[in-house]
């Protein structure tokens, strides 16, 4: 399974944007990169995925770099609310299950 | 629409004994995940289902583990002679197709504390 690289931690500023990376340097040709998110005491919550081009849907963009090796989830203007962990997944095992990492904590300051 | 459910939300239980957690999935996806995550650890997948059917249970972590799944809709998780280890929240997900084109949708998730 391809792996990926995330910060433990991020901070932000209420209302700023937020650009949380992924490394996934061994990234193959067929691979999706998916973004999930799981606030406090809740399951986790589909945000974008994409496979090549950059995406953007009303929760967030998705921009990946031209080799595919990173990948940036883009939240436009943080909000208390967006105060979860960040999960960067790619595919995952042989049976369409994702494959989660310890992820991003994002913060979010008033 | 309906997102994910699942029942309970809490399940206090005494060790030894049998739990049945259950899962509605979102009408229409074929596809039926159950993960479970222990206090302050990942997420940990358990077994899939496309139809009605688990191609491979290796990923239960043992055999006091089964699923099933009825009607191409709602599963069961069910775990024998629970032990302290087992307590964790259970978190059931659905797609349209076990296809990673396409997105999951979770559940809430099941909170099972074994005493």
């Amino acid at each position: 399974d391809a792996k990926t690289t995330q910060p433990n931690s991020m901070e932000s500023n209420e209302e700023e944007p937020v650009h949380l990376p992924c490394n996934h340097s061994t990234i193959s040709g067929t691979d999706y990169i998916h973004w999930y998110r799981q606030l406090p005491s809740q399951g986790p919550e589909y945000v974008i995925h994409g496979l090549t081009s950059n995406v953007n849907n009303r929760m967030a963009s998705l921009a990946i770099a031209e080799d595919r090796k990173s990948s940036t989830l883009i939240l436009h203007r943080a909000t208390l609310r967006d105060a979860a962990v960040y999960y960067c997944i790619l595919n995952g095992g042989s049976q369409g299950n994702l494959i989660f990492g310890k992820g991003t904590k994002l913060s979010v300051k008033p | 629409g309906a997102g994910v459910s699942q029942s309970p939300s809490n399940k206090v239980t005494e060790k030894g004994k049998d739990v049945e957690l259950r899962c509605d999935p979102i009408s229409g996806h074929t596809a039926l995940y159950w993960y479970r995550q222990s206090l302050g650890q990942g997420l940990e997948f358990l077994i899939y289902f496309q139809g009605n059917s688990a191609p491979d249970k290796s990923g239960l972590p043992s055999d006091r583990f089964s699923a099933e799944r009825t009607g191409g809709s709602v599963s069961t998780l069910t775990i024998q002679r629970t032990q302290q280890e087992d307590s964790a929240v259970y978190l059931c997900a659905s797609s349209l197709a076990a296809d990673f084109s396409y997105e999951q949708y979770f559940g809430p998730g099941t909170r099972l504390t074994v005493t």
